[in-house]
């Protein structure tokens, strides 16, 4: 209950074009949900988020589309340019205060000029 | 403003040995929480430090453990290393309680 489910593991784009990564969990208890970019040898960094009572959030060329009843959301990269080439992650976090990150498994991107 | 620092940035360590690392959260910001990163297990979380007391612990065994100080600054130990134990070390300050967490870059722990 406690896990978030992350997919696809990797994922290869045109420079130009739409990256769609997923994430799903089953604990209702989540109320927010960010997104993290990390690059080789940084940690990550705070990419985006969103809480359920908003069913989309845009930032630049970043959307997060957040499902709640199917319990899901999903980071939408438009227009993916090289420098986007990373490893992305999901969490979630519990209501209540707390800020115990729960991370999905990370997915690697990578942009082809 | 000064993003979160950790040190050392990275360690080399022999197995049974311990480590303490450290980590200075972004001005103004109470809380700290510090996570595990292996290729294996990816990012998990340790345990969370609040106004020097820790508010939340994962499912670390007990050789893991940390601290607060009042200037919000954050330590953890790892005693009796192992092998398994070889990771980089996260640490993310936080303002309050349940806002946006901020990573600084790590420390990479080699056990040998």
């Amino acid at each position: 209950q406690q896990q978030v489910k992350q997919s696809p593991q990797s994922l290869i784009v045109q420079k130009g074009g739409i990256s769609i990564i997923n994430c799903a969990y089953e604990n209702t208890a989540f109320d927010y949900f960010p997104w993290y970019q990390q690059f080789p040898g940084k940690g990550p960094a705070l990419l985006i988020a969103i809480r359920p009572d908003v069913s989309e959030k845009k930032e630049g060329r970043f959307t997060i589309s957040f499902n709640k009843s199917a319990k899901q959301f999903s980071l939408h990269i438009m227009d993916s340019q090289p420098g986007d080439s990373a490893t992305y992650f999901c969490a979630a976090s519990l209501s209540g205060g707390y800020n115990k990150l729960i991370f999905g498994a990370g997915t690697r991107l990578a942009v082809h000029p | 403003k000064a993003g979160v620092t950790q040190t050392p940035r990275y360690l080399i360590k022999t197995r049974g040995q311990q480590v303490t690392l450290s980590c200075s959260p972004i001005s103004g910001h109470r809380s700290v929480s510090w996570y595990q990163q292996t290729p294996g297990q990816g990012l998990q979380f340790l345990f969370e430090y609040f106004s020097e007391t820790q508010r939340n612990k994962g499912n670390f065994p007990g050789r893991f453990s940390g601290r607060q100080f009042s200037n919000s600054r954050s330590e953890m130990n790892v005693s009796t290393l192992e092998l398994g134990d070889s990771a980089l070390y996260l640490c993310a300050s936080t303002r309050g309680l349940a806002d946006e967490q901020y990573f600084g870059p790590g420390t990479r722990l080699t056990v040998t």
